[in-house]
């Protein structure tokens, strides 16, 4: 019932983009993000809704494909602030709420 | 400051040992999940409970075991402890039962060393 995320690791350059995946197996209803820096608890960034509705973040973008049960998040220009694992989280229903492995983000100057 | 409490903040103990872990959501969330993080890995969902009750389990093993008071603070209670019992214990809190609508804070976490 964990989404899967993909790439596990990506290393970037300051002001390069990355995209970060998450895809079920189940039917999703909504898709979370959050970002934990080394040694902190992990921090929301984002929600999107089926159907299309979206909260989140000003500077990080994501899609919601509810059909491939997949989403993506966008990280464009990225800054040194990024770094960090990312978690795609879903609801497999009894609204649970279980995450992906992570993804490791890092930024070089 | 997400506004969860989470104490201690770090607890050292002894293999076959019990040790409880204590939360307190925001104020107003009636919801509260624990998560098992060790070493480097991934958020592992343990259990969730809505207002005193529990909604729903993941791969949270038979020696551990939660509850949820009336004043909404809930324990993490963790008995006859493994080595591989050390790793970080997150809880959550939300508003609602469900989390397609808004979502959750994370407290800092107590990290549990066991030797």
């Amino acid at each position: 019932q964990q989404p899967v995320q993909s790439p596990q690791a990506v290393i970037l350059r300051e002001g390069e983009d990355a995209v970060i995946n998450c895809s079920s197996s189940k039917a999703l209803y909504s898709v979370h993000w959050y970002r934990q820096k080394h040694g902190e608890a992990p921090v929301f960034l984002m929600i999107l809704l089926k159907g299309g509705e979206q909260k989140g973040h000003e500077k990080i973008s994501a899609s919601f494909n509810e059909k491939k049960q997949q989403s993506s998040l966008y990280l464009t220009a990225s800054q040194l602030s990024y770094s960090g694992t990312y978690f795609c989280g879903t609801e497999p229903g009894a609204q649970k709420l279980v995450f992906g492995q992570g993804t490791r983000l890092t930024i070089n100057p | 400051d997400s506004g969860v409490t989470q104490t201690p903040k770090h607890l050292i103990t002894a293999t076959g040992q019990r040790v409880t872990l204590r939360c307190s959501p925001r104020s107003g969330d009636l919801s509260v999940y624990w998560y098992q993080q060790s070493l480097d890995q991934g958020l592992q969902f343990l259990i969730q409970y809505y207002n005193g009750e529990e909604r729903a389990k993941g791969n949270i093993l038979e020696r551990f075991s939660a509850q949820q008071f009336p004043d909404l603070h809930s324990e993490l209670n963790l008995s006859s402890l493994e080595l591989g019992d050390s790793a970080l214990y997150f809880c959550a809190s939300a508003r609602t039962a469900g989390l397609g609508f808004t979502e959750a804070f994370f407290g800092q976490g107590t990290r549990l060393t066991v030797v």
